[in-house]
């Protein structure tokens, strides 16, 4: 069966540390995957799109790597912060234009 | 960045009406809109997505009847959850792409919906 998986259990780091989750993917050949950042009780906000023949995308503080061949994405933020506690969605598509399905997402507590 | 706002962001209703949440996309036009719907410390699980001028396409589990959606114009989609039961109690959260088949997706603040 088609299986998207985070950490469902919370990440905490210290402030400063670079935080880094995990989106593993079984039965899915992506187009492309895209990072999400949702608070508690607001609709998720759209941080990176990589598509399946980029190794590395970076934004900001913010850098994802996609290995198609582990089947796996990663997300680091470098330099965290207390205001990048969150919960971090991973999501992907198999074509352009399809759904995306969503993973059960990681929450990052990170401490002052 | 573009806006999607949803309406009410919290609605409290008796079991057995129905309760229609708007979802618009404020600066760009969205030829698809989907629904999603959350439970507590779950990820988001689409329900339906809502074509301009046709009719939804539900995922499997989803009742068409129970779950109406009318995307009425390139700005605005609409999902009715009728005959409310407490048990449709959830979070439910619309997203809009913009700039294509592979384009961002903007999604709203959510609705909090409680069924008493």
């Amino acid at each position: 069966s088609q299986k998207i998986e985070q950490n469902s259990e919370a990440l905490n780091i210290q402030e400063g540390k670079t935080a880094t989750l995990t989106c593993n993917y079984t039965n899915y050949s992506p187009a492309y995957l895209q990072w999400y950042r949702q608070d508690p009780g607001r609709g998720p906000v759209f941080l990176l799109l990589i598509r399946e023949n980029e190794k590395e995308k970076r934004k900001e503080r913010l850098k994802v790597t996609f290995d198609t061949t582990l089947k796996q994405s990663l997300f680091h933020i470098t330099a965290s912060q207390p205001a990048d506690s969150a919960t971090y969605l991973c999501a992907l598509a198999e074509n352009a234009g399809n759904m995306l399905t969503f993973g059960g997402g990681t929450r990052l507590m990170v401490k002052p | 960045g573009a806006v999607v706002s949803q309406h009410p962001s919290w609605v409290i209703c008796k079991s057995g009406t129905s309760v229609k949440i708007e979802c618009r996309s404020l600066d760009f036009q969205a030829t698809t809109m989907f629904w999603y719907r959350q439970f507590p410390k779950q990820s988001l699980m689409l329900m339906a997505t809502s074509n301009e001028g046709s009719k939804a396409t539900y995922e499997q589990g989803v009742e068409k009847d129970k779950f109406l959606i009318n995307h009425a114009s390139l700005t605005l989609s609409t999902l009715t959850v009728t005959s409310a039961h407490p048990e449709d109690s959830s979070f439910y959260i619309c997203s809009a792409r913009r700039g294509g088949a592979a384009g961002e997706l903007f999604f709203g603040e959510g609705s909090r919906l409680t069924v008493l």
